[in-house]
């Protein structure tokens, strides 16, 4: 079945250090991945997909299919970071499209 | 373009008690989808739909039914509340099935008491 695990709830890291937000999936075949992201009141929103292969807000993402892996990183951590972050995996089951979400990663930015 | 709004931002209700939470989207999609969100869960699927008068069930549909009348509208209806429904619900849109992006509404905090 397909999966995305997200091992860490709470990531603390200092302004200025790098950070890493781990994404492992389960999933059979060329997965399309996602980073959501969801600032403290505001909507859910999308921050980064693989398939775009952008930088936004300074987070890049690679997918890695030997690791099947999709970690989240950025070199250097602001405050303005400091937010819920979910993977999510895209899948058609019988026709239909589902987004599968990891358990997400509460990221706090420390000054 | 409002985008997906959703309708109230909080409620509370009694064990027991209905209740429809609403969602509305301007951007013509397709694909409409409640979820659950809830602290070391992630985000859950309750139910989705990929047109008007079509709807199927997500991961967890038990106690929730909805309906697609229109594009615009896909309200998520609580038929007897429960404390385990406390949780805050998210809408989410989309153009198509190719069109994996989805859009997100501000959510509606709702306890059960």
């Amino acid at each position: 079945a397909q999966r995305v695990t997200q091992p860490e709830k709470l990531l603390s890291v200092f302004k200025g250090a790098p950070v890493e937000l781990k994404c492992n999936y389960s999933y059979s075949g060329s997965p399309e991945l996602f980073w959501y992201v969801q600032y403290s009141r505001q909507r859910l929103q999308l921050l980064l997909r693989h398939i775009s292969r952008e930088s936004i807000k300074g987070f890049t993402a690679d997918l890695n299919k030997g690791e099947t892996s999709f970690h989240l990183k950025k070199p250097f951590a602001q405050e303005e970071d400091s937010a819920m972050y979910y993977c999510a995996l895209p899948t058609i089951i019988q026709g239909a499209q589902k987004l599968v979400f990891g358990q997400g990663t509460r990221l706090t930015i420390n000054p | 373009n409002a985008g997906v709004t959703q309708t109230p931002k909080f409620q509370v209700l009694k064990t027991g008690q209905s209740m429809t939470l609403q969602c509305a989207q301007d951007m013509n999609h397709e694909y409409m989808s409640w979820y659950r969100q809830d602290p070391g869960m992630g985000l859950r699927l309750i139910h989705y739909s990929v047109g008007a008068g079509i709807t199927d069930q997500g991961e967890v549909p038990n106690g929730y039914n909805v309906s697609r009348s229109t594009t615009e509208d896909f309200p998520l209806r609580l038929l007897s509340a429960a404390p385990s429904q406390t949780s805050v619900y998210f809408c989410a849109s989309s153009y198509s099935l190719a069109e994996y992006e989805q859009y997100f509404g501000p959510g509606t905090r709702l306890t059960v008491t």
